[in-house]
């Protein structure tokens, strides 16, 4: 089974805090992806890499930064945080090649901005 | 970006019923996913498809990919209490390798 994880289910910061979103996957996967996810604004991408040290911007990509240091951990960073970066964070992994661009998503970060 | 089409937007169902929703887009799609999110959870794959015509099933799930790869649809038969939650389509258009466009999602609500 494919197992994707993320260092932290809920978190409390306060505005101009630096924060930090592990997330690591135990499949060996080339992609790793992360969205924030909004009411009434579904699923939006952040950032992803193709490949160690490699990123490229998604959709959303202002006031994000990533870090892909190691092929399983893929960090998602914060560098103020800001009231509208409250939001569900979610993280994904896939092989890479036509059958194996399914992603699978860990179990989201709950990021509250004070 | 892009986003799929995806219906409808809510069901209130009696258990035991059975479900059906799918998703439509303007472009071909290369591969077609359905996911299951429950409430503070991430999304879970339940089924994936990969060829057009392909209809494929998970339990009580069943899933096709649309023959003009250009839409899915997902049915629930015999729904249960647990069958609660937000179901949503993604795909691969042709073209846009490794990242994938969500459908809108549809909420389940299954009552007893």
């Amino acid at each position: 089974d494919v197992k994707v994880t993320q260092s932290s289910r809920y978190l409390v910061k306060r505005t101009g805090e630096k924060v930090f979103l592990e997330c690591v996957q135990d499949m060996d996967h080339e992609n790793m992806f992360w969205y924030r996810q909004d009411p009434g604004l579904g699923l939006r991408l952040i950032y992803f890499s193709y490949d160690v040290k490699m990123k490229e911007k998604g959709d959303i990509p202002e006031g994000y930064s990533v870090s892909r240091e190691k092929k399983e951990r893929f960090s998602l960073i914060l560098e103020s945080a800001s009231t509208n970066q409250t939001s569900m964070y979610l993280c994904a992994s896939s092989q890479g090649g036509l059958r194996q661009e399914t992603q699978y998503f860990g179990p989201g970060t709950r990021l509250l901005v004070l | 970006g892009q986003q799929l089409n995806q219906s409808p937007q809510s069901m209130f169902i009696q258990e035991g019923e059975d479900v059906s929703m799918n998703c439509t887009s303007s472009s071909i799609f290369n591969t077609w996913l359905w996911y299951k999110q429950d409430p503070g959870e991430g999304p879970v794959l339940l089924i994936a498809l990969y060829k057009a015509g392909e209809l494929t099933s998970n339990g009580r799930l069943t899933a096709q990919f649309g023959i003009t790869r250009k839409d899915s649809f997902l049915n629930i038969s015999a729904s249960i209490p647990s069958d609660v939650g937000i179901y949503f389509c993604a795909g691969h258009p042709t073209g846009t390798a490794s990242k994938l466009t969500f459908g809108t999602g549809t909420r389940l609500q299954v009552t007893l």
